[in-house]
């Protein structure tokens, strides 16, 4: 069965960089996605990696995926304190006959000025 | 494009009580998922429709029923409510893999 597992909380300084990690059990084809969540918010997807993919780039954002260990990490570059929120790791297995995104409990990234 | 809405913002109700939350789809996108994500958890998956059939469904009661209309907007139904039932309910549209949440709609069963 599937699970996301996250360490619950992150704090770093502001122009440090961040590095969230997540575990997910689920050897099959899957999608692995980065949501940020801020207080009284919605989600907003931040990005998302296949899991035949080792890396993925996107401005500050680096997706790091190792398969063998079903280890991701998203860094953040440069951190702001308007990246202060909660992160979600979540996983799919889309195209497998199933279409639910199974999150993790989220890591609260505190950034300090 | 207005993005995912949803709606009401904010919903109070009774022990026994029923509620329909409402939910429109990112212009484009045919596909709705609706989620519950208690305090300080991550959301959990109720069920997903799709060309107005229900497609697949989460580990909830029967007590949560949905609907999808033919413009892709739908409806979630919670009956008999419980004191566990409070939570933020987040519904999210698709077209292919990616999700969109709108900002959820806060339920708080007294």
């Amino acid at each position: 069965g599937e699970d996301v597992e996250q360490s619950l909380f992150l704090s770093v300084r502001e122009g440090d960089s961040s590095v969230i990690n997540c575990t997910y059990t689920d050897s099959s084809s899957t999608y692995l996605y980065w949501y940020k969540q801020e207080p009284g918010a919605g989600l907003q997807l931040l990005t998302y990696i296949f899991s035949n993919m080792d890396m993925k780039q996107d401005q500050r954002l680096t997706v790091l995926l190792n398969k063998k260990d079903k280890h991701l990490s998203l860094r953040i570059a440069d951190t702001q304190t308007g990246d202060s929120a909660i992160y979600f790791c979540a996983e799919t297995l889309y195209g497998a006959g199933s279409y639910q995104l199974t999150f993790g409990k989220g890591t609260k990234l505190s950034v300090i000025p | 494009d207005a993005g995912v809405t949803q709606s009401p913002t904010h919903l109070i109700k009774t022990r026994g009580q029923q509620v329909t939350l409402r939910c429109s789809p990112k212009s484009g996108h045919d596909t709705v998922s609706w989620y519950q994500q208690a305090l300080g958890q991550g959301p959990q998956f109720i069920f997903q429709y799709y060309e107005e059939e229900e497609r697949q469904r989460g580990n909830f009661p029967d007590r949560f029923s949905g609907h999808q209309f033919p413009n892709y907007s739908s409806e979630l139904n919670v009956n008999a409510l419980l004191l566990g039932d409070s939570a933020l309910y987040l519904c999210a549209s698709s077209f292919d893999i990616e999700q969109f949440f709108g900002p959820g709609t806060r339920l708080t069963v007294l």
